[in-house]
């Protein structure tokens, strides 16, 4: 079973930020959290990942809270090309697979 | 770099018939996935490998499923005979070893199937 927590949907207008939260609340030392998206019709993009320091790449940011019980991802200018489904998932640096849940999903508006 | 390469990507077959996907992980990833994802749900592990070896197929339907990862880089999944329920895109997935601290998994776009 996932071990995370999502709302199933969120809407957010083009070019503003979009916050996507996660709740872990049962994490373990060990676990990364990672984000992917699922654009339709395409298998799952990887976003991004961290430990317990916030992360930023090229795609978005990762604020992860310092009981690292929850996190949330944040597209900074979102376009309608980020309309898609967001999975966090918590996994740890080995060979497990990731365990998907529902995911949200995020509608930009024009 | 090349992703993960899957085909084909599109098929429909009738029930209790036989289809076969083809994966091509990412070059030099060890660890190969098989994903199935039902219209609506997130993606659900089917079989999981570590070069040319099962490291785990607790999900995997044996009795109509069967996955083979022979020289440790390409792999096939194969569905005989095919039921309904089987419709689904089958993603398949690689990431490097273990050891590598967060090692990220790549997806392939998946291929998808309907059985009718």
């Amino acid at each position: 079973d996932a071990k995370t927590t999502q709302p199933p949907s969120m809407d957010c207008a083009e070019g503003r930020a979009a916050n996507l939260p996660c709740n872990h609340s049962t994490i373990s030392g060990n676990e990364y959290v990672y984000w992917y998206r699922q654009i339709h019709s395409q298998g799952p993009q990887y976003i991004i990942h961290g430990l317990k320091n916030n992360e930023t790449n090229e795609m978005a940011s990762l604020i992860i809270t310092e009981d690292r019980k929850s996190s949330t991802l944040i597209l900074p200018h979102a376009t309608l090309r980020d309309t898609a489904v967001y999975y966090c998932i918590v996994r740890n640096s080995g060979n497990t697979p990731l365990v998907f849940g529902k995911g949200t999903r995020l509608s930009v508006i024009a | 770099e090349a992703g993960v390469a899957q085909s084909p990507r599109y098929k429909i077959i009738e029930k209790r018939q036989s289809v076969a996907f083809w994966c091509n992980p990412i070059s030099g990833h060890a660890t190969l996935y098989w994903y199935q994802q039902i219209l609506g749900q997130g993606p659900k592990l089917l079989i999981q490998f570590q070069n040319n070896g099962v490291v785990d197929d607790s999900q995997l339907p044996k009795d109509r499923f069967s996955a083979e990862r022979l020289k440790g880089v390409d792999s096939t999944l194969k569905i005989q005979p095919a039921k309904l329920e089987d419709s689904a895109v089958y993603l398949c997935a690689s990431s490097r070893s273990a050891g590598h601290s967060g090692n990220t998994i790549y997806f392939g776009e998946g291929s998808w199937l309907t059985v009718v």
